[in-house]
């Protein structure tokens, strides 16, 4: 069975620091990986995606993400925080289960930021 | 476009109420999805369809029922409220269910 752990529930930075968001997946085989940016009281939209290509992914917004297989991780890096990314993060993945690729959520990460 | 819509955007109801939330989406996706937004549960999967008449259970698919009778709608029921389905449900689709998603904008549901 596959499975998504984000490390942190809560990631507090000043703005103009970097951001670190972690994940980490298990998958029987090469997953389609995911991160995705939720605002206050809106549905999810897709920030990068890791489908098996060049393994540093850049998205929108400035965010990129690097996949590392022996590491089995997939965190997601920002050089420079600004206020407007305060924001839930959510790390995904889609491995193969019974025959289907199911999608998998992490629990998220709410990511403050300081001025 | 208009991607992917969900009614009601709000809902409250009684325990034992039934009711059937609506999504519908524009962009001829194959797979489409709904999802349970508790906090710090991040996002469960209560069930899936992978092509039009086709349905699956995902994580937590008890208390809940859904229907793909038409490739751009995708509805669930609840045939019998309690209040452990009070939550955030969000339908998503995606061109096929390895690839990325689109969300609504969700349907805020109390059951008192």
């Amino acid at each position: 069975a596959q499975s998504v752990t984000q490390l942190g529930s809560h990631v507090s930075v000043s703005e103009g620091a970097l951001v670190l968001l972690r994940c980490n997946y298990s998958s029987s085989v090469p997953p389609y990986l995911f991160w995705y940016v939720q605002y206050p009281n809106q549905g999810l939209q897709l920030l990068l995606k890791y489908t098996s290509a060049a393994t540093l992914v850049k998205g929108i917004n400035g965010f990129e993400a690097e996949f590392k297989k022996s590491e089995t991780s997939f965190h997601l890096t920002k050089p420079s925080a600004h206020m407007s990314d305060a924001a839930e993060y959510f790390c995904a993945v889609s491995g193969l289960s019974g025959g289907s690729y199911i999608p998998t959520f992490g629990r998220g990460t709410s990511l403050i930021v300081h001025p | 476009n208009a991607g992917v819509t969900q009614t009601p955007k709000f809902q409250v109801l009684k325990t034992g109420q039934s009711m059937t939330l609506q999504c519908a989406q524009d962009m001829n996706h194959n797979s489409m999805y709904w999802y349970r937004q508790d906090p710090g549960m991040g996002l469960r999967l209560i069930y899936y369809s992978a092509s039009e008449g086709t349905t699956d259970k995902g994580e937590v698919p008890d208390g809940y029922n859904v229907s793909r009778l038409k490739k751009q709608n995708f509805l669930l029921g609840l045939e019998s409220a309690a209040p452990s389905q009070t939550s955030v449900y969000f339908c998503a689709s995606s061109t096929e269910t390895a690839y990325e998603q689109y969300f609504g904008p969700g349907t805020r549901l109390t059951v008192t």
